[in-house]
């Protein structure tokens, strides 16, 4: 069985700060990696994925996430936080023997302050 | 292309009743994934349908079924509703092979309140 644990319910930082979102997984088999968004009373958009090959995957809105499988992570960063960023972000892994299914983390709430 | 739909948006029953949820996907996608997503459990899995078939499922009472038709739109059904079936419900729609590379694409949900 697959699993994601993500540190940080809430994460609170300054408009232009580093953002920094952490994920690890648990998984016997190759994992895929996900990270989505969503908004209050809509559905899920997603940022980025991780599949295979380069390890360092860039999403949109300027987010990105490193596949580090020796730490079983894959945190997700943004470089300088825009209010709009404001959101409740949600990991999830998924496995060729389970193929639909996602697991998905318990989500973490970002806020931005001016 | 339009994105994945879902109806109704908002949904009010009573405990007992069932309900019946309708899910569209993205025109060529031919699997449908089911989510109930509670501030108390998070996002869980409840179903997935490929080519009308059942292919994977969560772990959830029997109360909760669903099914997918020839065009790919999928339904889902809660019978004997109880006050913790209150619950926002995510379909998710994907290419879908076997490969779990697809990006699955979420519809905006159905807010079920059961009073």
């Amino acid at each position: 069985a697959q699993s994601v644990t993500q540190l940080g319910s809430h994460v609170s930082v300054s408009e232009g700060a580093l953002v920094l979102l952490r994920c690890n997984y648990s998984s016997s088999v190759p994992p895929y990696l996900f990270w989505y968004v969503q908004y209050p009373n809509q559905g899920l958009q997603l940022l980025l994925k991780y599949t295979t090959g380069a390890t360092l995957v860039k999403g949109i809105n300027g987010f990105e996430a490193e596949f580090k499988k020796s730490e079983t992570s894959f945190h997700l960063t943004k470089p300088s936080a825009h209010m709009s960023d404001a959101a409740e972000y949600f990991c999830a892994v998924r496995v060729n023997t389970n193929a639909g299914k996602s697991t998905f983390g318990d989500g973490t709430t970002l806020t931005v302050k001016p | 292309k339009a994105g994945v739909t879902q109806t109704p948006r908002y949904l009010i029953k009573t405990r007992g009743q069932q309900v019946t949820l309708s899910c569209s996907p993205i025109s060529g996608h031919r699997s449908v994934s089911w989510y109930q997503q509670t501030p108390g459990q998070g996002l869980q899995f409840l179903f997935e349908y490929f080519s009308e078939t059942q292919r994977n499922k969560g772990n959830f009472p029997g109360r909760f079924s669903g099914r997918q038709f020839s065009n790919s739109r999928s339904e889902m059904n809660v019978s004997t509703l109880e006050l913790g079936d209150s619950a926002l419900y995510l379909c998710a729609s994907s290419l879908a092979s076997s490969s779990s590379t697809d990006t699955q694409y979420f519809g905006p949900g159905t807010r079920l309140t059961v009073l």
